[in-house]
């Protein structure tokens, strides 16, 4: 079945790194993505990897895709407080998304 | 570029009385999804259309719920009637195609049922 699975918080100091953890259960998926969910506001893609790739950085933003273990995380260094939010990670084949159950970011100075 | 537009942004109601939630997506994006989000959870499909034709509405309470995009361009979400359990947030998505292109969320409707 489809079930993707996310630590429910995530607390860290301004400046440390922040690593979010996923889990998901369907080998088939193409690609894995993170979105952001800030208050009020509705979901945007941060960044994405395609399942034959392990790792990918985009600037602050750093993938790792576990395929053996069905395992992602999205490592943010230097963590600023406009971080704070919440983060998804969802996978999808061709065009539908199964998403997480999300994790609460939260910046402390 | 204009984003992906909803409307109403809040909408509180009494069980059994019914609501319709309108989307317009970005300009171009053949393929437009609906979205439940529960709070504390993540969005899950509803109904996704290509063009004015539907994709997969399996995930579609189709007892109570009804969605149609008439001329491939906005979408209505119609709950009816409504139940405690539809409180959440309804999210509209849009993108240029089937296959991988990146969804552009709208900031959603909350509904919350009394």
């Amino acid at each position: 079945g489809e079930d993707v699975e996310q630590s429910l918080f995530l607390s860290v100091r301004e400046g440390d790194s922040s690593v979010i953890n996923c889990t998901y259960t369907d080998s088939s998926s193409t690609y894995l993505y993170w979105y952001k969910q800030e208050p009020g506001a509705g979901l945007q893609l941060l960044t994405y990897i395609f399942s034959n790739m392990d790792m990918k950085q985009d600037q602050r933003l750093t993938v790792l895709l576990n395929k053996k273990d069905k395992h992602l995380s999205l490592r943010i260094a230097d963590t600023q407080t406009g971080d704070s939010a919440i983060y998804f990670c969802a996978e999808g084949g061709t065009d539908k998304l199964i998403f997480g159950t999300g994790t609460r970011l939260q910046v402390f100075p | 570029e204009a984003g992906v537009a909803q409307s109403p942004r809040y909408k509180i109601i009494e069980k059994r009385q019914s609501v319709a939630f309108w989307c317009n997506p970005i300009s171009g994006h053949a393929t437009l999804y609906w979205y439940q989000q529960i709070l504390g959870q993540g969005p899950k499909l509803l109904i996704q259309f290509q063009n004015n034709g539907v994709v997969d509405d399996s995930q579609l309470p189709k007892d109570r719920f009804s969605a149609e995009r008439l001329k491939g361009v906005d979408s209505t979400l119609k709950i009816q009637p409504a139940k405690l359990e539809d409180s959440a947030v309804y999210l509209c998505a849009s993108s240029f195609g089937l296959a991988g292109y990146e969804q552009f969320f709208g900031p959603g409707t909350r509904l919350t049922v009394l």
